[in-house]
């Protein structure tokens, strides 16, 4: 089983807002990602998580707020976004980070419309 | 810094024929290689890898790709394309250092004609 689960798929709030999304791994892994990806462009890496600990924020708004409760969970908190913010976010999971544990299985996105 | 290079932006192919989509990377070391295929509004979907070994790796979907180091290329082939197999497709490297972050190419978007 190489699923990881993402909700919600659809996602629409005001710039005013607070919404989070949530993503699941029971696959054991210990890495999560969060991507961002525009229409037509690849998936630009936000933050990684490493046995449960921020290892990797790509300079990303403070208005993006990841958090990792537990190994198999990862959020992403959001407020304040601007329309520019609207995308799909992609979730992904590996083993790990390093070399041949990092082959990354991603979960279908949340699609996000910022108003 | 490790790139990857996807030159066809587009490519249409008729069903039942076959289909080779390019890629090259730019890494100075042995370099982990992964091709993924995305459908509209969809997560990526991961079809095969390449990390050592048999140059020639097999995939899901009956996709395969051939790792060639003299050219630093990791092309992608399928010989007889279904209308399903219309999606973008995207290659990708993990540079090992520097974090281990996937590197993504822009991506192909294959269309099939009927």
């Amino acid at each position: 089983d190489t699923e990881v689960t993402q909700t919600p798929k659809h996602l629409v709030m005001g710039m005013t807002n607070k919404k989070s999304l949530k993503c699941e791994q029971h696959m054991g892994h210990r890495a999560m990602y969060w991507y961002k990806q525009k229409a037509k462009k690849p998936p630009e890496l936000m933050f990684v998580y490493s046995y449960e600990k921020l290892s990797i924020n790509e300079s990303v708004p403070s208005r993006f707020s990841p958090e990792c409760p537990n190994s198999s969970l990862l959020n992403l908190h959001l407020h304040a976004l601007q329309p520019e913010d609207s995308a799909l976010y992609l979730c992904a999971s590996s083993q790990g980070t390093g070399g041949a544990w990092n082959i990354q299985y991603f979960g279908a996105g949340t699609r996000l419309s910022v108003l | 810094a490790q790139s990857v290079t996807q030159p066809d932006i587009h490519i249409t192919v008729s069903e039942g024929a076959s289909l080779e989509l390019r890629c090259n990377y730019s890494y100075g070391a042995t370099p982990y290689l992964f091709w993924y295929v995305q459908s509209p509004g969809q997560g990526l979907q991961l079809l095969l890898k390449y990390f050592s070994g048999d140059t020639l790796v097999q995939g899901i979907k009956g996709f395969e790709a051939e790792f060639k180091r003299s050219q630093s290329s990791f092309n992608l082939r399928k010989p007889s394309v279904h209308w399903s197999d219309a999606a973008e497709y995207f290659c990708a490297v993990v540079a090992t250092g520097g974090g281990n972050k996937l590197t993504f190419g822009t991506g192909t978007q294959l269309k099939v004609e009927l």
